[in-house]
Parts: C-alpha cells; sequence; structure tokens
C-alpha cells in the first residue's frame, strides 16, 4: 500500500478563492510527522507546514492549514486567498518513528495552477 | 531557515564519466544529509541517508557502487554518480537536517539537473 497517496494530480484554481489539496496516508506507527512541501518550477523544495501525530490543533502558518483527520489518516493542505505565484506542484510527506528516524516518504504531489 | 547549497545546479555529461555533486550547508551543522532522485513528473524518491563520518545508507535498489556518498564534513555531502548512463539523467536534490530546532525538518537544496548525453 501507498504510504502517502495525493490523489489530485491537477489542480485550476481561480486566483483569490480558496484551495484544498488531498492528502491520505498509512501508517501503524502512532509517532509519526506529516510535512507539505511546495517545489516551484525552479525545483527547490519549499517547507510549508507541519503537524505532529500527538499535535492536539491543526497546524496553520500565514495562509496555509493542514486540515488534520487522524481518524481518517488524512492531512489536507488548505490555501486560503490564492494568489499566482501559488502556482507550483506540491507534495505531502510523512516522517515515521520517532527521533532518529528522520526519513521522508513523499505523495506523487499534485500540480496547482492558479488563474488569474 | 536554514540554507542548503548544491553544486553544480546543472551538469552535462559523456556516458561513462562521473559526475560529483556537493551539497552544503551554510549556516548550521548538518550531522544527517539526505540525497533524493527526481524524474520529470514525478515525486522525490529517497536514495540514501548520509551520515558524517560513517558509511551512507542506501534505500532498496540504489547501487551504492555507483552512487558514491562522502560526507566528510558537517557541512558538506558529496554524491558522485560513477559510469553515467543516459538513464541516470534525472534531478537530483539533497537535503539537509537540522537536529538543533524541532520538527527537525530537512531543508532543501536548489538541486542538481545531471544530463547523460
Amino acid at each position: 500500500a501507498q504510504k502517502i497517496t495525493q490523489t489530485q494530480p491537477g489542480m485550476f484554481v481561480q486566483e483569490k478563492e480558496a484551495v484544498t489539496l488531498d492528502c491520505t496516508y498509512d501508517t501503524s506507527d502512532p509517532s509519526y510527522g506529516l510535512f507539505w512541501y511546495k517545489q516551484p518550477s525552479s525545483g527547490e523544495m519549499i517547507f510549508l507546514i507541519y503537524q505532529g501525530s500527538y499535535d492536539q490543533q491543526n497546524a496553520t502558518e500565514g495562509r496555509y492549514s493542514l486540515n488534520f483527520q487522524k481518524a481518517r489518516k488524512s492531512a489536507n493542505l488548505v490555501i486560503s486567498a490564492s494568489q499566482l505565484g501559488d502556482s507550483a506542484m506540491y507534495f505531502c510527506a510523512m516522517r515515521e518513528g520517532g527521533f532518529g528516524n528522520e526519513k521522508l516518504t513523499f505523495g506523487t504531489g499534485t500540480r496547482l495552477t492558479i488563474i488569474p | 531557515g536554514a540554507v542548503v547549497s548544491q553544486h553544480p545546479s546543472w551538469v552535462i555529461c559523456k556516458s561513462g564519466t562521473s559526475v560529483k555533486i556537493e551539497c552544503r550547508s551554510l549556516d548550521f551543522q548538518a550531522t544527517t544529509m539526505f540525497w533524493y532522485r527526481q524524474f520529470p513528473k514525478q515525486s522525490l524518491m529517497l536514495m540514501a541517508t548520509s551520515n558524517e563520518g560513517s558509511k551512507a545508507t542506501y534505500e532498496q535498489g540504489v547501487e551504492k557502487d555507483k552512487f558514491l556518498i562522502n560526507h566528510a564534513s558537517l557541512t558538506l555531502s558529496t554524491l558522485t554518480v560513477t559510469s553515467a548512463h543516459p538513464e541516470d539523467s534525472s534531478f537530483y536534490i539533497c537535503s539537509a537536517l537540522d537536529w538543533g530546532l524541532e520538527p527537525y525538518e530537512q531543508y532543501f537544496g536548489p538541486g542538481t539537473r545531471l544530463t547523460v548525453t
């Protein structure tokens, strides 16, 4: 089974609208972390937001928020008030296990295109 | 945030030659670095984990004799693609782990685009 699943290969969103990028994960480890990265066409990976499995609150970072539903094993990224500069590939990633196991497994990504 | 650099940003080499890619953490010490490969329109696949002063740990299916990793200092890891072939053409990205700051996130370099002719 895939550890990280992103079911939306591409999305088109009107500028200024909110957008939700889906991510589901599969792990039996009670300790894990979920990350979202943005990859523009230049190729660099930009960290957006992190959610730990024991965190009680959903993570937020500026216009980014993570809708963490532990029972459903989903960690959707919500971008509010989308901007043209948000057009990029977005990857969800998971780190399993506690301290000392820092490997990341990435999903297949979602290409987001913001339409003016 | 922490800065990781990679050099070169792109390289073209002939089949059969070797290419070295450098990954540096510029403003923090990174005892652990990771090397990823990304084919066009695909996700990042972890190749190996590089630990300063010890041998790298390779993921299943990655040839350790072909992809030589050396993490000789706390700020530098190198990936050498030996006897490169056209199928090795890819985007190689490194990341460095900052153990000093939770959630111990990986800081990524800008990537190196390798084309083997």
